[in-house]
């Protein structure tokens, strides 16, 4: 299967709100909510952000949130700060044929 | 909140076996609830979803690496573990292990809420 597609690279000022987008198609991302973000910072293990498309798991900020719209899902930050420059990478669950397939990966640049 | 841990050679030959193990903790493998994952990372790269075991014995794998990969548990010890066969040096990356939820409740499915730090396993002569 293929990857889901993300940009490279995001950058924005603190305070600023930046999209990170992930565009996949009917059979990935398009027909399932599951849909999930994960953050990663250098030598650390990913962290979940996001799930099934729009939910925040306990003791993340309300600055992170999540979306859809047809085979692209979306990771919006508002409030940028300094901490949340990192690698992230959206998900996909099928329930079909119960694989995971990962996006590319982008890297969010506070400048 | 449950813990996962890996272990296993860092170092492994071209054409050899890769073994690692996942011991958990503050949680059940036998745990029908759950999928217990493996993940890798080449260094620089991206993330690429290996497979994962439910039931205690029950799989499925990524297409591309199906032929080759093994996962199994061993529920005395609260560990599964990941057996990559005829490794080449393209198989050199972070392993992690991982836990999803198998059913929907509250809006949570399928999402890899807990991972393990990772190890790094290099694959050279």
């Amino acid at each position: 299967q293929s990857a889901l597609t993300q940009p490279a690279s995001v950058s924005g000022s603190p305070g600023q709100s930046i999209t990170i987008s992930c565009t996949g198609t009917s059979s990935y991302v398009g027909g399932y909510n599951y849909v999930s973000w994960y953050q990663q910072h250098p030598g650390k293990a990913p962290k979940l952000m996001i799930y099934n498309v729009n939910n925040r798991p306990s003791g993340v900020s309300n600055r992170f949130s999540g979306s859809k719209s047809g085979n692209m899902a979306s990771l919006t930050i508002s409030g940028l700060q300094a901490e949340d420059e990192a690698d992230y990478y959206c998900s996909s669950y099928t329930s079909s044929s119960t694989i995971y397939v990962f996006g590319t990966g982008t890297k969010v640049t506070v400048v | 909140q449950v813990q996962l841990q890996e272990s296993g050679p860092g170092l492994v030959k071209p054409s050899e076996t890769l073994s690692l193990t996942c011991t958990v903790s503050g949680g059940s493998v036998s745990s029908g609830s759950y999928y217990w994952s493996w993940i890798r990372q080449p260094p620089g790269k991206g993330l690429e979803w290996i497979g994962y075991i439910y039931n205690s014995g029950s799989t499925n794998s990524n297409p591309a690496l199906k032929s080759r990969v093994t996962i199994s548990v061993d529920t005395s010890k609260n560990q599964f573990s990941l057996k990559l066969s005829s490794v080449t040096a393209a198989d050199t990356a972070i392993y992690y292990c991982a836990r999803a939820p198998r059913y929907c409740s509250g809006g949570s499915c399928y999402e890899l809420d807990d991972w393990g730090q990772g190890t790094l396993v290099t694959v050279s002569s």
